[in-house]
């Protein structure tokens, strides 16, 4: 079955701390893979995408992600957060159709 | 600007009153989908369609339908809106029904409560 897991559903972490978010997925063809962030009362705005090439991609505001074939995880990262940063974060996956499939996000608190 | 657009962006409604979110895109898409978020359960596809007048249902239709008439537009009916389609609606859209390295655009998001 095709899936996203996002093992953590609450984030806290200190200003200018570094940040990993989990993702696990569960695809059965070539996986393209996204980030979003939703920060609140906002839509969904794209962080990242993986879709072939180099495994360590970056992406906007100072995130990146690594695609990890082996053990089917596409974590986020940033060495330094940022109290704007605050905001719930899905990662997706597709594949050869149009269809994406969200994990069920992380929240991140960010204390000052 | 390139952008997805919803209206309204926050309905109280009672049950069983017809409602329509509206859906559009101004980028020349040919793929838009609607999805609903709910707590603990992420973005779930209501709906997709791949271009005007070809729609299909996602995992989670029931209670819903669309329509394509336009390639801009993709409204979201509730024919008879029940307490458990209180949710939180986006609408996306891609280029290119099918070209799969291009990601969604979503729109702001619609908050639905019925009660």
């Amino acid at each position: 079955a095709q899936s996203v897991t996002q093992p953590d559903i609450h984030i806290t972490v200190s200003e200018g701390a570094s940040l990993e978010l989990r993702c696990n997925y569960s695809y059965g063809a070539t996986p393209y893979l996204f980030w979003y962030v939703q920060s609140p009362g906002q839509g969904l705005q794209l962080l990242l995408k993986y879709f072939s090439g180099d495994t360590l991609v970056q992406g906007i505001k100072g995130f990146e992600a690594e695609f990890k074939r082996s053990q089917s995880s596409f974590n986020l990262r940033k060495p330094s957060v940022h109290w704007s940063d605050a905001a719930e974060y899905f990662c997706a996956v597709g594949g050869n159709t149009d269809k994406l499939i969200f994990g069920t996000g992380t929240r991140l608190q960010v204390f000052p | 600007e390139a952008q997805v657009t919803q209206n309204p962006r926050y309905l109280i409604t009672v049950t069983g009153k017809k409602l329509t979110v509206t859906c559009s895109q101004n980028m020349n898409h040919e793929y838009m989908s609607w999805y609903r978020q709910d707590p603990g359960l992420g973005l779930r596809q209501i709906y997709y369609s791949m271009n005007v007048e070809v729609t299909d249902k996602g995992d989670v239709p029931e209670g819903y339908k669309v329509s394509r008439k336009e390639k801009r537009n993709f409204p979201l009916i509730l024919e008879s809106p029940s307490p458990n389609q209180t949710s939180l609606y986006f609408c996306a859209s891609k280029v290119g029904s099918g070209r799969v390295n291009y990601e969604q655009y979503f729109g702001p998001g619609t908050r639905l409560t019925v009660t």
